[in-house]
């Protein structure tokens, strides 16, 4: 069946280092693609998407690609910040209409 | 613009009883999504209504139902509570159009805890 697989956390990293979250998805199809960022004591919010295969998502510095071939939609950052610190998940909206979350990865950023 | 609200934002039931969680969407969506978070099992899908119908189910047993009212805000309720019901609840809503690509906001959540 759909699924997500995404990067065990917890991650912690200093400021302004470079972030990686992998992400990987099995589908029917080509399905749109979100990572979502989850704050401490909040709901999620969408950080970014992307709805076919090579679109980029992109905001506030976080990017991701949608990669068929390898079926992977990997966030990345360039320049982390202590407020980035939070739980990530990467999900798909899935052939049976739903999403589908990863497990979340946990990430901390130290001053 | 006013965002997803849900309420009560805490709970504490006892096993056997049942809940009702409320979930009002922001003004002009028309689909509510409601999921369950656990540490163990993660973010899953329970149901989504649209137009007051429900348009989408997950995995769940039927202790766990939903309606949606004309004004879009919905309830969910769960019934004869488990210990393992104990989650984060989270409503989301949307446009409900371009369901494949539609972006969902989010409520706070409501925390049920059953002892």
């Amino acid at each position: 069946g759909d699924s997500v697989t995404q990067m065990e956390g917890p991650v912690t990293l200093s400021e302004e280092a470079f972030l990686t979250i992998n992400c990987t998805y099995t589908a029917t199809g080509y399905p749109s693609l979100f990572w979502y960022v989850q704050y401490p004591g909040e709901g999620l919010q969408l950080l970014l998407k992307a709805t076919k295969a090579d679109d980029k998502g992109s905001n506030k510095g976080f990017e991701a690609t949608y990669r068929k071939e390898t079926t992977s939609f990997h966030l990345e950052k360039g320049s982390v910040q202590v407020s980035d610190s939070a739980v990530y998940f990467c999900a798909q909206y899935s052939s049976a209409s739903k999403i589908i979350f990863g497990s979340g990865t946990r990430l901390s950023i130290r001053p | 613009k006013a965002g997803v609200t849900q309420t009560p934002r805490y709970l504490i039931k006892t096993r056997g009883q049942q809940v009702t969680l409320s979930c009002s969407p922001i003004s002009g969506h028309r689909s509510v999504s409601w999921y369950q978070q656990t540490p163990g099992q993660g973010l899953q899908f329970l149901f989504e209504y649209f137009s007051e119908t429900q348009r989408n189910k997950g995995n769940f047993p039927g202790r766990f139902s939903g309606r949606q009212f004309s004004n879009s805000r919905s309830e969910m309720n769960v019934s004869t509570l488990e210990l393992g019901d104990s989650a984060l609840y989270l409503c989301a809503s949307s446009l409900g159009l371009a369901v494949a690509t539609d972006t969902q906001y989010f409520g706070p959540g409501t925390r049920l805890t059953v002892l």
